[in-house]
């Protein structure tokens, strides 16, 4: 079975461009988080999809992010216009199930550089 | 303010050794303490998930500790590999508003020598 799966593994982009990150679950899981983790800071929720729906977007840092799940299989993360802020490391994971108890599944992450 | 702490920040031990990663967390209402495995350029792996009635829970040569009372856990590896080399993550999960947080300790990087 295929793991999670995130492209690109990196990207390097100038301050004011657009990025998009890509997170393709373990298929037949319906959720999807998103997670970042800044240089020496710990890793930090962004938000929640189950299936197409945002269950929870609480973590999302303004809105020069926006998180897309059409068809509620991939999800894409897109980041309009970058910022130095922005650098760090994109984690994307799923689980079967929502529940605090459900082992969520990390993809290999996308770091991200914003210069 | 809900809070994950993690020591020490980094350890090196020798291969075969012992050794015990410690985890205290403010946060509240608690639902459950998870332990993760990071290895260098990867994403976590799920060691261990312990809910507030489990205090101890082992995956092969990983156990971990909960005591909810003192809101501490730990993470004990036994006979420590080579392969053990990475970041341990405690992870506390709370509920709120009909959906789950996760809170995240900053990690312990633990190096094994041969």
């Amino acid at each position: 079975e295929a793991g999670v799966t995130q492209f690109p593994s990196h990207s390097v982009i100038e301050k004011g461009q657009t990025v998009t990150l890509r997170c393709d679950p373990i298929s037949g899981h319906d959720n999807l988080y998103w997670y970042r983790r800044v240089m020496g800071k710990e890793i930090k929720f962004l938000l929640h999809f189950v299936k197409e729906s945002k269950q929870d977007e609480s973590g999302m840092p303004n809105n020069r992010f926006l998180a897309e799940r059409t068809g509620g299989t991939y999800s894409t993360l897109k980041v309009q216009p970058a910022e130095l802020e922005d650098s760090g490391v994109y984690f994307c994971a799923s689980s079967l199930k929502g529940g605090s108890q459900e082992t969520q599944y990390f993809g290999p992450g996308t770091r991200l550089l914003v210069l | 303010k809900n809070q994950v702490e993690q020591s020490p920040q980094s350890l090196i031990i020798l291969e075969g050794k012992n050794c015990t990663l410690q985890c205290n967390y403010t946060v509240s209402p608690f639902s459950n303490l998870r332990w993760y495995k990071q290895d260098t350029g990867r994403g976590p792996v799920s060691l261990t998930i312990m809910t507030f009635s489990e205090n101890t829970k082992s995956n092969g040569r990983y156990t971990a500790t909960l005591d909810a009372d003192t809101k501490q856990s730990s993470l004990h590896i036994t006979a420590s590999q080579l392969s053990d080399s990475a970041s341990y993550i405690c992870v506390v999960s709370f509920a709120t508003s009909g959906t789950y947080k996760y809170i995240f300790g900053t990690g312990t990087r633990l190096k094994v020598l041969a």
